[in-house]
């Protein structure tokens, strides 16, 4: 089972939607864990991070770590075309010694005008 | 700052033909990683490097090699390339200083290979 998984998608909305992205994990012992935004043809980088349980938003972005089910969810408010992109969950991997970053698959996004 | 550059950009290789990955960052940052990313299967850790002088298997390494040349550059080396190694490849680092693993990770533009 991999430690990190995550609806590929794709997922396509209308201008001003709010999005819902979500993943499992599998490890109850994960406590920090990390949004990365790709967009098309670049590397990742990071959007947010939140550490164990409970909310954190940074403008129009909502991470969520809810552990009693294993799930986080990163929201999106009033989406826009720039928000078009492929994002992934990240949390510090177990089968590294937490000296690496475990990702999910990431889910695409297009946000239609 | 530049952050963290690649070379090449691109490269199309035959079966059994052998290359390097480069990669440098000017962050000062002390950790080291070597990713691939296929359709539907997200980043794959292939190799990383903690610190200066150290280097351990990711989820993917076989078929590759690593070498932590200096603290800057980090290269991954196909030493006999196969048409499964048709991938992005993705080189990231941090600071390396936070325990957990808890640092930003800053990517490179990536390598685009093709393996016929």
């Amino acid at each position: 089972q991999k430690e990190v998984e995550q609806d590929p998608g794709p997922l396509s909305v209308p201008e001003g939607a709010i999005v819902s992205l979500n993943c499992t994990y599998s490890n109850s012992a994960f406590q920090y864990f990390m949004w990365y935004r790709q967009y098309s043809r670049k590397g990742p980088e990071l959007l947010m991070y939140t550490y164990s349980s409970g909310n954190k938003e940074d403008g129009r972005f909502t991470a969520q770590v809810d552990k009693s089910s294993k799930y986080i969810s990163l929201f999106i408010r009033d989406s826009q075309p720039s928000d078009s992109a492929t994002y992934l969950c990240a949390t510090p991997s177990m089968d590294t010694g937490r000296r690496a970053l475990t990702f999910g698959s990431g889910t695409r996004l297009q946000v239609q005008p | 700052n530049a952050g963290v550059t690649q070379t090449p950009k691109f490269q199309v290789l035959k079966t059994g033909q052998s290359m390097t990955l480069q990669c440098a960052q000017d962050m000062n940052h002390n950790s080291m990683y070597w990713y691939r990313q296929d359709p539907g299967m997200g980043l794959r850790l292939i190799y990383y490097s903690a610190s200066e002088g150290t280097t351990d298997k990711g989820e993917v390494p076989n078929g590759y090699n690593v070498s932590r040349l200096n603290k800057r550059e980090f290269s991954l080396r196909l030493e006999s390339a196969a048409p499964s190694q048709t991938s992005v490849y993705f080189c990231a680092s941090s600071e390396g200083t936070r325990s957990g693993g808890t640092d930003t990770q800053y990517f490179g533009p990536g390598t685009r290979l093709t393996v016929l």
